[in-house]
């Protein structure tokens, strides 16, 4: 069964601070890792990764898999209170389809 | 603008009731999906679409049903609603799996069951 574990459950730190999240993954014919950040409505997308050891950046927050080892940080540097979200794993297997198996996510909390 | 929709935003219904989702998107995606979204369960797939007339079960099928009869649209029917179904449902589409694999949420709806 494919499983995909987050951690820290939550996070709380001062805002300006910088957090790594952690996402380990076991799926059978791995293909790609999502990062997602959900606020107090949908998912929203942040990263993709396929290729291990290739950081993927979008403005503060970056993003890197290890293949290897199976998982994936997200960092966040300088942190805001914008940043305040649950922020969710998902890992896609290579058997033909788009099913994704999410963690937990992971609680973070930014205080001002 | 292209997009995902999901109604009603809000359900409060009784045991026993059916109760239909709908899911409606207007991207032309292939591939559709429910979710539903617990306090320490995450998200878990209740039922997918690769296209049309064809729907397959996720880990957490039972007691839902879900059909595809055109493009745009995946309602999803608790046939008999429990009290365990009270969550929030996310409504996901993406493109065929020959391009990048994102799948866009829709709003998501909270259903309570009393």
């Amino acid at each position: 069964e494919d499983k995909v574990v987050q951690s820290p459950l939550s996070l709380v730190v001062h805002e300006g601070d910088t957090v790594t999240l952690n996402c380990s993954y076991e799926v059978t014919n791995f293909r790609s890792l999502l990062w997602y950040k959900q606020e107090k409505k949908a998912p929203t997308f942040l990263f993709m990764l396929t290729s291990s050891g290739i950081e993927k950046k979008s403005g503060r927050l970056s993003s890197i898999l290890d293949k290897k080892e199976l998982f994936s940080i997200l960092n966040i540097t300088a942190t805001q209170t914008g940043d305040s979200a649950i922020y969710l794993c998902a890992a896609i297997s290579n058997f033909g389809n788009e099913k994704l198996t999410f963690g937990t996510g992971t609680r973070l909390t930014i205080i001002p | 603008d292209a997009e995902i929709t999901q109604s009603p935003r809000h359900k409060i219904t009784e045991t026993g009731r059916q109760v239909t989702l709908a899911c409606h998107q207007t991207w032309n995606h292939n591939n559709m999906f429910w979710y539903r979204q617990d306090l320490g369960h995450g998200l878990r797939l209740i039922h997918y679409s690769y296209g049309v007339q064809d729907t397959n079960k996720g880990e957490v099928s039972d007691g839902y049903s879900v059909s595809r009869s055109n493009t745009e649209d995946l309602p999803l029917t608790l046939e008999s609603a429990a009290s365990s179904q009270t969550s929030v449902y996310f409504c996901a589409s993406s493109e065929s799996n020959r391009g990048p694999v994102t799948q866009y949420f829709g709003p998501g709806t909270r259903l309570t069951v009393l």
